[in-house]
């Protein structure tokens, strides 16, 4: 068991510019969720997945925010014409979707994004 | 809906206290929770977790929470703090079955500090 893992770890770019980050889940676990994170504020959920299938995005989330798990396994949130108030953490998080399990979420360790 | 308060951003105790840091969620059905810890930069380890079975939980490091259905609480507490103790704390509620089952949402945290 590797847990998730997510890449870059910390991501530095201009503000206009495109961003996507990927996340590689526990092999096994068939839910994946986006969450961004802000100083002093708990995760703030984005979107998520079961297995291929994004089962619901934020309302809170622009048009600019995309994510896709095409083959059910990694996935990639991409962030276009990023803008300062995108600077956060962002964190991946994956788990068994299965009646009865109890959803326990095993996190990455988040890619910190910096929008100058 | 589901929701959680977590009482005090702040706590502070020192080495060997009483740690408690508290936490209340609203859910319109009977919910899972669960309380996360985080280290700086880096992302959410699971401490201990509530699934419908006893209603006192042990977890790792000597933490323990109480579900209390009556109160809507789920108290994270440790008899006796250690420094490693130092970090944020995350309570977080989760539905566990229907539309939406296993989508969870966060506190805001509570950040605990250990005085020598």
């Amino acid at each position: 068991d590797t847990g998730v893992s997510q890449d870059p770890r910390h991501k530095i770019t201009k503000r206009g510019q495109n961003v996507t980050f990927r996340c590689d889940p526990i092999s096994e676990h068939n839910r994946l969720y986006w969450y961004r994170q802000t100083l002093g504020q708990g995760p703030e959920f984005l979107t998520y997945f079961q297995n291929e299938a994004q089962l619901e995005k934020s309302r809170l989330l622009s048009d600019r925010f995309s994510a896709e798990r095409p083959k059910g396994s990694f996935s990639t949130l991409e962030i276009q014409r990023t803008e300062q108030g995108d600077s956060a953490m962002y964190l991946c998080a994956s788990s068994l979707g299965l009646a009865g399990s109890s959803y326990e979420q095993f996190f990455g360790p988040g890619t910190r994004l910096t929008v100058l | 809906a589901q929701s959680v308060t977590q009482l005090g951003s702040h706590v502070s105790v020192s080495e060997g206290a009483l740690v408690l840091l508290r936490c209340n969620y609203s859910s319109s059905v009977p919910p899972y929770l669960f309380w996360y810890v985080q280290y700086p930069n880096q992302g959410l380890q699971l401490l201990l977790k509530y699934t419908s079975a006893a209603t006192l939980v042990k977890g790792i490091n000597g933490f323990e929470a109480e579900f209390k259905k009556s109160e809507t609480s789920f108290h994270l507490t440790k008899p006796s703090a250690h420094m490693s103790d130092a970090a944020e704390y995350f309570c977080a509620v989760t539905r566990p079955g229907g539309t939406n089952a296993g989508k969870s949402t966060f506190g805001d945290g509570t950040t605990l500090t250990v005085k020598p």
